[in-house]
């Protein structure tokens, strides 16, 4: 089973700054094969992020998705109000899927 | 819309049995894999189980081989989950998923419903 480790367990920053959460996995990933995700409270996980670097439909482009091998970078331009939340990487090369522990951004 | 509906979680006593179902609407049900990803209070995502958009293969964590069936009729678009001997770590909350780009079990999830709560508890 691929383990995805993610840092830092929270992010704590300010509306406008730029965020970077790191996801590690425990053995090579292609990159085809992993994705993030949003969470929000009392809501459904949202599809921001697959193949690494594509942005999923109407995701807006402060989203980016960068990495390979072992270690995967999700980056937020400049954080909105909207965009405090948890994170979550996931790989889908290797059966069973395995997702992150997750990352929280909070405002600071 | 594209839409899934998840029901029939609920509160069973260890070693119970319940059967989740999700019903999908707004796309073709049969051209997509689905999954069955779950949530404990206060926890991470889980993936449990996937199927193939023909359920000619299923896939399963092995923490619920042999506990959990999925399966899914694609005349009435519906994907379910059967659950046996329940234990209290199955607790969680239940989404069902759609996969991305259609029959590629290996996929990213685009669609995920609003979950269904299923407790396991004396």
């Amino acid at each position: 089973e691929i383990v995805l480790t993610q840092s830092p367990g929270t992010l704590s920053l300010s509306p406008g700054e730029r965020a970077t959460l790191s996801c590690r996995a425990s053995q090579r990933v292609s990159s085809t094969y992993l994705a993030w995700y949003q969470q929000k409270p009392g809501q459904a996980p949202r599809l921001l992020i697959y193949g690494a670097s594509s942005r999923a439909t109407g995701i807006p482009d402060r989203f980016t998705g960068s990495g390979s091998g072992t270690d995967f970078t999700l980056t937020i331009s400049r954080l909105e109000p909207e965009d405090f939340a948890v994170y979550y990487c996931q790989q889908y090369a290797n059966s069973p899927w395995t997702f992150g522990q997750g990352t929280k951004v909070e405002i600071k | 819309e594209v839409q899934l509906l998840e029901s029939g979680g609920g509160l069973v006593q260890p070693g119970g049995s319940l059967r989740l179902s999700c019903a999908a609407s707004g796309f073709i049900f049969s051209s997509y894999a689905m999954s069955w990803v779950r949530q404990a209070p206060g926890k991470g995502l889980q993936w449990v189980s996937g199927i193939t958009g023909s359920a000619g293969s299923s896939y399963y964590i092995d923490s619920v081989k042999g506990r959990f069936t999925i399966s899914r009729d694609n005349s009435k678009n519906t994907l379910y989950l059967q659950m046996n001997s329940l234990r209290a770590e199955d607790t969680a909350l239940y989404y069902c998923a759609r996969d991305l780009r259609g029959n590629y079990v290996e996929d990213a999830f685009d669609i995920w419903g609003q979950g269904t709560m299923v407790t396991v508890s004396s």
